[in-house]
């Protein structure tokens, strides 16, 4: 059982390229996110899909769009890369919600992207 | 909106010792919390969550945490800390209506010195 599965590991962007951040689940979870930690920040919610053709904003959209066409897929893209976009990736998943259901989230090991 | 503030950046503590690390949220209405470790080059892992019920929660690798609600505080506490426990800690907190997304701490490094 992979759990969920980051690529690439590292990347390194020129300012104005593009790439897209793959991330793929085997659980068969309906919720979906991408963060980005930064030091002494935390992480931030940058999207979340609660299923296959539902994605919405998280807490910092700006500069990124994702799709999720799949249950197991959950691409997050770069149009036009800016050094700000410097940061480590994590794309997560969980299984439900609430009391009975409330799952804890899933980490993939991450991509840290540097942007110059 | 809810919010967490972990108060301390840096816990330097020695191998055996007591560890206490401190986190407060800020929220109108109920919440869901949760303390997640990382790892170094990993992704985070949950060690406990309090959804509801008995204030005391105990989680994974003898950690536990207390929830208190007047205080809004949910403190991770570890009796007897390992070299191994030498990670970042983020507390997390959710809307008890909107639990898939949390709002994470910006994370409390704990240094293990023999």
């Amino acid at each position: 059982n992979a759990g969920v599965t980051q690529t690439p590991k590292f990347r390194i962007l020129k300012i104005g390229q593009s790439m897209t951040l793959q991330c793929a689940q085997d659980m068969n979870h309906n919720y979906m996110y991408w963060y980005r930690q930064d030091p002494g920040m935390g992480l931030k919610l940058i999207y979340y899909s609660v299923g296959a053709g539902i994605t919405d904003k998280g807490e910092v959209p700006n500069g990124y769009n994702v799709s999720r066409s799949t249950t197991e897929d959950f691409p997050l893209r770069l149009e036009l890369a800016a050094p700000s976009q410097t940061s480590v990736y994590f794309c997560a998943s969980s299984y439900g919600t609430g009391v009975e259901n409330n799952s804890p989230l899933h980490f993939g090991n991450g991509t840290r992207l540097t942007v110059t | 909106a809810q919010s967490v503030t972990q108060l301390d950046s840096q816990v330097p503590v020695f191998e055996e010792a007591p560890v206490e690390l401190r986190c407060n949220y800020s929220s109108s209405v109920s919440v869901y919390l949760f303390w997640y470790v990382q790892y170094p080059n990993q992704g985070l892992q949950l060690l406990l969550k309090y959804l509801s019920g008995s204030t005391l929660v105990k989680g994974i690798n003898g950690f536990e945490a207390e929830f208190n609600k007047s205080q809004t505080s949910f403190h991770l506490r570890k009796p007897s800390v390992h070299i191994s426990d030498t990670a970042e800690y983020f507390c997390a907190v959710s809307l008890r209506s909107n639990d898939y997304k949390l709002s994470f701490g910006a994370g409390t490094t704990v240094t293990v010195r023999a």
